[in-house]
């Protein structure tokens, strides 16, 4: 079976804090993504990634960054934490395009 | 920009009912249309997903509903059961997207036993 894992299933940070939020996967997934999941708002894709250190934009990649420096490993990076980060944050992979994506459990970050 | 309308946004079904989400779409190059299932705590799962060449796909008590000329599908769960409560993603995306997917907002689906 296909295996997301993420770093921290709870996370509490302080305004202004750098946050790293690890996601790997273990089937040699070509693709990974991070998503952003609030209510109401469904699923919004930050940012993802084809290849290694390759990354592309996705809907919302204001105030976050990336890295895949390994193929199975793909980090999500808040330079400086705000408050309207607070959220629950999805990590995904898919073998290739037009596959099914494969979510870790999620890491819900609270910013205080 | 959402490419993708979801509704209703909670739905509350008895067992045994027959429980159904809509999407709409705006992007007419989408051509694949999956369903998600999240239970609580976990992250999303792909339940069932359909390609527009037809109108209607089914497997076991789920089945989605294709209508291309509206823009509309539908995922509808028969024989509704307590297990089924959980949050449902329609979503939809272009073959060969590297960014494949665009989801809708969720329903919230409670099953009472």
């Amino acid at each position: 079976d296909v295996k997301v894992t993420q770093s921290s299933r709870y996370l509490v940070k302080r305004t202004g804090e750098k946050v790293f939020l690890e996601c790997v996967q273990d089937m040699d997934h070509e693709n990974m993504f991070w998503y952003r999941q609030d209510p109401g708002l469904g699923l919004r894709l930050i940012y993802f990634s084809y290849d290694v250190k390759m990354k592309e934009k996705g809907d919302i990649p204001e105030g976050y960054s990336v890295s895949r420096e390994k193929k199975e490993r793909f980090s999500l990076i808040l330079e400086s934490a705000s408050t309207n980060q607070t959220s629950m944050y999805l990590c995904a992979s898919s073998l290739r395009a037009g596959n099914e994506q494969f979510f870790g459990p999620g890491t819900r970050l609270t910013v205080l | 920009q959402q490419q993708v309308k979801q509704s209703p946004q909670s739905l509350i079904v008895q067992k045994g009912g027959i429980s159904i989400i809509n999407c709409a779409y705006e992007n007419t190059a989408f051509d694949y249309f999956p369903w998600y299932q999240q239970f609580p705590g976990k992250g999303p799962a792909l339940l069932i997903a359909i390609r527009p060449d037809v109108s209607e796909k089914k497997e076991g008590r789920f089945t989605i509903s294709f209508n291309k000329s509206a823009k509309q599908f539908s995922l509808h769960i028969m024989d509704s059961q307590p297990g089924d409560s959980a949050t449902y993603f329609c979503a939809a995306s272009l073959s060969g997207s590297a960014r494949q997917l665009t989801f809708g907002s969720g329903t919230q689906l409670t099953v009472l036993p």
